[in-house]
């Protein structure tokens, strides 16, 4: 059973275009977050949800919007995708009691053309 | 504000050689502290932690790290590299004063040369 799922893998399209990350995880963990990681591997956090409540909402255009119809569960949605968001995009959940550790999905490549 | 610096960009070590990769953190309260790696084309996996227990963690794969205060450093390493290890390394701190949020160092790519 994988942990923390996501998909697609790998995601081309064409800019302008409208797309979704979906992302599901099954270790029981109330906080999940969005990771963006450019092509220098720089990682940067995007989005955090703690039990469907979003409360870390960095500096990210409003194309982007998360959704968490529950606490397993943090899609993403991204409007009138532009060249400059291709990257590995990261969905990861941890628990918010004692030492938190997070844990990664594979990541969904996207390329836009 | 955390932070977390890795000092080396890139690290090239030989096969069976010593690996070190270098992390500082900054910190008035002493937080929680990771290592992830990445191997190409896949997601962060945790190789070890420090959370006020023990200074000296030991890790997955022969890596541990050492947390020392003095020098708000949290320094991994490994006595013999292999080839498996040629990957990204990242550092992240997590604790009650950043809300336990994460923040990740900008990672160390290490090249293991045969």
């Amino acid at each position: 059973d994988t942990a923390v799922s996501q998909t697609p893998k790998y995601l081309v399209t064409q800019m302008g275009n409208d797309k979704s990350i979906k992302c599901e995880q099954n270790l029981g963990h109330d906080t999940m977050y969005w990771y963006k990681q450019d092509s220098k591997k720089f990682l940067k956090i995007m989005f955090s949800y703690n039990n469907k409540e979003l409360i870390i909402n960095e500096t990210v255009p409003n194309r982007f919007s998360p959704k968490s119809p529950d606490k397993a569960h943090l899609n993403l949605h991204i409007n009138s995708l532009e060249l400059g968001d291709s990257a590995v995009y990261f969905c990861a959940s941890s628990s918010s009691s004692g030492a938190n550790v997070l844990t990664f999905g594979a990541g969904s490549r996207l390329t836009v053309l | 504000a955390q932070s977390v610096t890795q000092l080396g960009s890139h690290v090239s070590v030989s096969e069976g050689a010593l690996v070190l990769l270098r992390c500082n953190y900054s910190s008035s309260v002493p937080p929680y502290l990771f290592w992830y790696v990445q191997y190409p084309n896949q997601g962060l996996q945790l190789l070890l932690k420090y959370t006020s227990a023990a200074t000296l963690v030991k890790g997955i794969n022969g890596f541990e790290a050492e947390f020392k205060k003095s020098e708000t450093s949290f320094h991994l390493t490994k006595p013999s590299a292999h080839m498996s290890d040629a990957a990204e390394y990242f550092c992240a701190v997590s604790g009650s004063n950043t809300g336990n949020q994460f923040y990740f160092g900008t990672g160390t790519s290490l090249t293991v040369i045969p």
